[in-house]
Formats: C-alpha cells, structure tokens, sequence
C-alpha cells in the first residue's frame, strides 16, 4: 500500500532533550517536506526536500533540523525542543515539486515540557 | 504574514445542501491551487486542484472556481454529504517556487 509513515504517533518530551521524527515514504517520491499545523494557522512548512541530499528551508525552519540521506526517508530533528515547538507535525511526500498532489502521514503530536 | 487565509473557521450545513468554502491570496504569482480535506486523527488529503489557466474545474461533487483578478478561490460540494464533515484546507504555489501556502483551514460540519 502506497503510504507517508511517521513515527512516533505522540510523543511528550522536555525542553532541551533531543528528539528525531522519522518519515519514510514507499512511492520512490522525489520531493518530500515537514509541516506543523497550529490551530489558526493552518499547515505552515517547516522544511522541504527536492531529492536526495538537497533540502531547504520552508516557511518556518528555525530549531529544526532534517537530512535527507536516502529517497524514501525524511526524519525532522529537533536539537533542543522548546515549548513552542509543541504541535502536530506532518510528513508529506510526491512525485516531483511541480503542482503535484501531496501524500501526507498520520501526523506526529509533540508536547514539550 | 499569511499568504493564503480562509476567513470562515467554521461552516454548518444540511445535508443535501451546497457547501461552499472561500479562500483568498495575496501573492499573485501563485499559479497553482489545491483543496486538501482532513479527518480528525488523519492526514489531509487532496481533494482537487486548478491551475491559473482555468477558472474552474470539476470532479464528481466538488467544483473549485478561481476569480484571479480578485485572487480568490471556492470550492463547492453538491450535494454535501455526512462524511464531507472534515477541515478543508487551501494551498497555493508558484510553479517556479517548492513552497506550498496553506490557509488555516475551514471546518465543515454536514447536519443531518
């Protein structure tokens, strides 16, 4: 089944611990990007990925960090987690950047302490 | 600064009815737009799309209209549904650019 899989679900943390969210995508996609969703804001990008080793940063790219080593997977780093990174995080992947549907995960809830 | 806002957070309707759900943005050189829907515990998902070329385009019950002189979107749903009951999101993009706008979404409640 063609799927974007984050993992973890849910995760509660404390400020400064350093945490990784993982995102692996199993439809060979090219682009593939980090959102965090907050309630009157809607979906804002954190990071993007056009392939293999090239990525940039999205709209809000600030105490974040991701690599992107292989096609398939995206992890989201955060080096020491703040509270005002506590939000919903969503992995999303497609075939190229050019007005291309995306694919997104299930979602990752973060709390920071 | 928002680029892309929806500024109904909320919409009720009956079923049966039309629903219709607005969007507007600022930067006209998006060319590109997209309606994702979202179900509580889920990802969203695409819904449908337009490209600045067209000013509308169907599939099934959901029609998105595109006025660009007013650099604003609709989307309509004929007859709405139970399970059309979801946030919808608006997106929009350049073509030469990776990044993707979305507004802060618009949460549909279908009454019964």
């Amino acid at each position: 089944e063609a799927q974007v899989t984050q993992n973890p679900r849910y995760l509660i943390t404390v400020t400064g611990k350093k945490l990784t969210v993982t995102c692996s995508q199993n439809m060979n996609h090219e682009y593939m990007s980090w959102y965090r969703q907050d309630p009157g804001l809607g979906l804002r990008q954190i990071y993007y990925s056009m392939n293999v080793e090239v990525t940039d940063k999205g709209d809000v790219p600030e105490g974040y960090k991701v690599s992107r080593k292989e096609k398939r997977n995206f992890p989201l780093i955060l080096e020491s987690p703040s509270p005002n990174q506590t939000s919903l995080y969503f992995c999303a992947s497609s075939l190229s950047r050019l007005n291309e549907k995306l694919f997104f995960g299930s979602g990752t809830q973060l709390s920071v302490l | 600064d928002q680029q892309v806002k929806q500024n109904s957070p909320s919409l009720s309707v009956q079923e049966g009815r039309i629903s219709i759900l607005n969007c507007d943005y600022t930067n006209s050189m998006f060319d590109y737009f997209l309606w994702y829907k979202k179900y509580p515990a889920e990802g969203p998902t695409f819904l449908i799309s337009i490209s600045s070329i067209k000013d509308k385009n169907e599939d099934g019950r959901f029609t998105v209209f595109l006025n660009k002189s007013a650099k604003h979107l609709s989307l309509h749903i004929v007859p709405s549904q139970p399970g059309d009951s979801a946030v919808y999101f608006c997106a929009a993009q350049q073509t030469n650019d990776y990044k993707l706008s979305f507004g802060a979404g618009t949460t549909v409640t279908v009454r019964a």
